[in-house]
């Protein structure tokens, strides 16, 4: 079985430029979520997912960052316009539904690099 | 609220010797627990999850965790490092009301042969 897919794995663009990251979950996992990891940091949650429905994006900076989930299956987030300060690797993962205990699993992540 | 500390950034063993990853919670609800591993430019992989069922949690290669509610403390031990098990370990803690999911910082895991 397929695990999260992302792509691309590795981007780098200028600041000011806009950026958009793409993942496609476990097939038949409900619950999707995009994390920010900083070097030497644990992941932040940004936004989740319930099928299309996002049901969590209270720490998703909305002034320049944005998500969507259409059709419930694939997910983009998007960076517009990026900031040195976005350099970080963004992780996707997806579970099976909206429950505490059920195991994420992750993507192997897109590292940004913004100059 | 909920959060996550894993109080050492850095734990150094030889390859044979026993590994403790320490790791306390706090947590308003009943948490779930979980600890991940994270192998250079591999994706998170979970280890062993506590979800209040026993409390002696027996996880992937050799892991095993003991949630202390007392202590409010999910350590990770495994009796034996292997050259393999080097990586960055996470703790991570969800909650039934309100499901937030928080990492800990991190703990890096150095094996010297």
């Amino acid at each position: 079985e397929a695990g999260v897919v992302q792509s691309p794995r590795y981007k780098i663009i200028e600041k000011k430029q806009p950026v958009a990251f793409w993942c496609n979950p476990i097939s038949g996992h409900n619950t999707l979520y995009w994390y920010l990891q900083n070097l030497g940091q644990g992941p932040e949650l940004l936004i989740r997912y319930e099928n299309e429905e996002a049901v969590d994006d209270s720490q998703l900076p909305k002034d320049r960052f944005s998500a969507e989930r259409l059709k419930g299956v694939d997910s983009t987030l998007k960076i517009q316009p990026a900031e040195l300060g976005d350099s970080a690797v963004y992780l996707c993962a997806s579970s099976l539904d909206d429950v505490s205990y059920n195991e994420q699993f992750f993507g192997p992540g897109t590292r940004l690099t913004v100059l | 609220a909920q959060s996550v500390t894993q109080l050492d950034s850095h734990v150094s063993v030889s390859e044979g010797t026993p590994v403790l990853l320490r790791c306390n919670y706090s947590s308003s609800y009943s948490p779930s627990l979980f600890w991940y591993v994270q192998h250079p430019n591999k994706g998170l992989q979970l280890l062993l999850k506590y979800t209040s069922a026993a409390t002696l949690v027996k996880g992937i290669n050799g892991f095993e965790a003991e949630f202390k509610k007392s202590e409010t403390s999910f350590h990770l031990t495994k009796p034996s490092a292997h050259m393999s098990d080097a990586a960055e370990y996470f703790c991570v803690v969800t909650n039934t009301g309100g499901f937030k999911t928080i990492f800990g910082a991190g703990t890096r895991l150095f094996v010297k042969a």
